[in-house]
């Protein structure tokens, strides 16, 4: 069974641009999470979708947006790109019945220069 | 605020000894907990969880205990290893949130042999 996918591994882009990062969960995992993990720092929730829905978000602004298609794989994107957004940006899917379940992608690099 | 916290940033233990990683958490509406492991450059990868209904759990090697009236949560890991070295990140969760993870800021534990 192929885990949670993320696309591209790594990813530079100017300060003011668009980023956008892509994941693909587990085969019948509903509720996809990101989560951005700043260099030293540990994991800061982001976005929670479930079944092409947002359904809570983290302390961050609102130029961090996502969407859930409905094969239930998500993008994350994040506008007008600030350096400090430079982080390992992780995706995790669950099968969206039990609070178990929580499998990690292995991220997105994103480098803002 | 709410927040999940590490006792101790680094931990050495040597090769063949029980290893404690402690984390204290303090919102009391917290009913799921999880240790996460994260070696460089990858996501975290589950080692264990426990439910607010139990105090102990005990896997492969691993054993998580929950005290609940302390908000305290420990990862014990038996016999040491080499592999074992990594990153471990206590998380909490609650069913308002849709099980959205909150992390603390990791420990870093390093096996010598």
């Amino acid at each position: 069974e192929a885990g949670v996918t993320q696309s591209p591994t790594h990813l530079i882009k100017t300060r003011g641009q668009q980023a956008t990062l892509r994941c693909s969960p587990i085969s019948g995992h509903t509720s996809v999470y990101w989560y951005q993990q700043a260099l030293g720092l540990g994991l800061q929730f982001l976005l929670w979708y479930d079944e092409g829905e947002e359904r809570n978000r983290g302390n961050f602004p609102p130029r961090f947006s996502g969407r859930q298609f409905p094969n239930y794989s998500s993008e994350l994107n994040v506008n007008a790109l600030e350096l400090e957004d430079s982080a390992l940006y992780l995706c995790a899917s669950r099968p969206g019945v039990t609070p178990g379940g929580y499998t990690f992608g292995s991220g997105t690099r994103l480098t803002v220069v | 605020g709410e927040s999940v916290g590490l006792h101790l940033p680094t931990l050495s233990v040597q090769e063949g000894d029980n290893s404690i990683i402690n984390c204290a958490y303090s919102n009391s509406a917290s009913d799921y907990f999880i240790w996460y492991k994260q070696e460089s450059g990858k996501g975290p990868q589950f080692i264990i969880d426990i439910r607010s209904n139990m105090d102990k759990r005990q896997g492969q090697r691993v054993t998580v205990l929950l005290n609940k009236t302390v908000k305290h949560l420990s990862l014990q890991i038996a016999a040491t290893q080499p592999g074992d070295s990594a990153v471990y990140f206590c998380a909490e969760s609650y069913s308002n949130s849709g099980y959205a993870l909150n992390f603390g800021k990791g420990t870093s534990l390093l096996v010598t042999p």
